[in-house]
């Protein structure tokens, strides 16, 4: 049971480049999140998901978009890249029965130069 | 929208007891989680709040009051692992959270 995990753990990009962040999950949860963080500041919702083949907007979405066409993974893609998408991604995913627990992924750090 | 406050930084000495606050304006919220983040590391969660009141898991509680916007965990018996960031997160409909900007909390010998 790994349950949530992220690829890439690190990457570095050039302005204007993409890229697809990949989360997977095996606890067989509904909801799905991708957060970024940024130093000395909380974790923002960037889009999430209710179910497989839905997903939502959430604080900050500019620049993101998602897929969520197999349950258990949720992509996070970056069409071209910006120095300000430069910070840590999560990903968490979330039971629907146990509103108060969001599962967390490791994070994959993002650099954009 | 929502605001949320928590102090950026709190020192306390190991075995001392720390209350970190976390104030908010908004409504329709179901419930109040609190998260531990080491350097590096990703959020796990501690602690929860869907009424008024105290919760108490081991060595953490949590706190609310929606009738004073008010939230607080309380950490007892510090020890030098505690030295981490903790987070107070508002949640909504599909368990969506909002969360506030963080506490670093450093413990002393």
């Amino acid at each position: 049971n790994a349950g949530v995990t992220q690829t890439p753990k690190f990457r570095v990009l050039k302005t204007g480049q993409s890229m697809t962040l990949l989360c997977a999950q095996d606890m067989n949860h509904e909801y799905m999140y991708w957060y970024r963080q940024d130093p000395g500041m909380g974790l923002r919702l960037i889009h999430y998901s209710v179910g497989e083949g839905t997903t939502a907007k959430g604080e900050v979405p500019d620049g993101y978009n998602v897929s969520r066409l197999k349950k258990q993974n949720f992509l996070l893609g970056l069409e071209s890249a910006a120095p300000s998408q430069t910070s840590v991604y999560f990903c968490a995913s979330s039971s629907t029965v146990q509103e108060e627990t969001q599962y967390f992924g490791p994070g994959t750090r993002l650099l954009v130069l | 929208g929502q605001s949320l406050e928590q102090p950026s930084e709190v020192t306390a000495v190991e075995g001392a007891i720390v209350q970190i606050n976390c104030t908010y304006q908004t409504s329709g919220f179901y419930g109040l989680s609190w998260y531990q983040q080491h350097d590096g590391g990703a959020p796990t969660f501690l602690s929860y709040n869907a009424l008024d009141g105290l919760e108490e898991t081991g060595r953490f509680s949590s706190f609310l009051s929606r009738s004073d916007s008010y939230g607080y965990l309380l950490l007892q018996e510090l020890q030098m692992k505690d030295s981490a960031s903790y987070f107070c997160a508002l949640i909504y409909n599909f368990n969506k959270f909002y969360f506030g900007s963080g506490t670093k909390l450093n413990v002393k010998p």
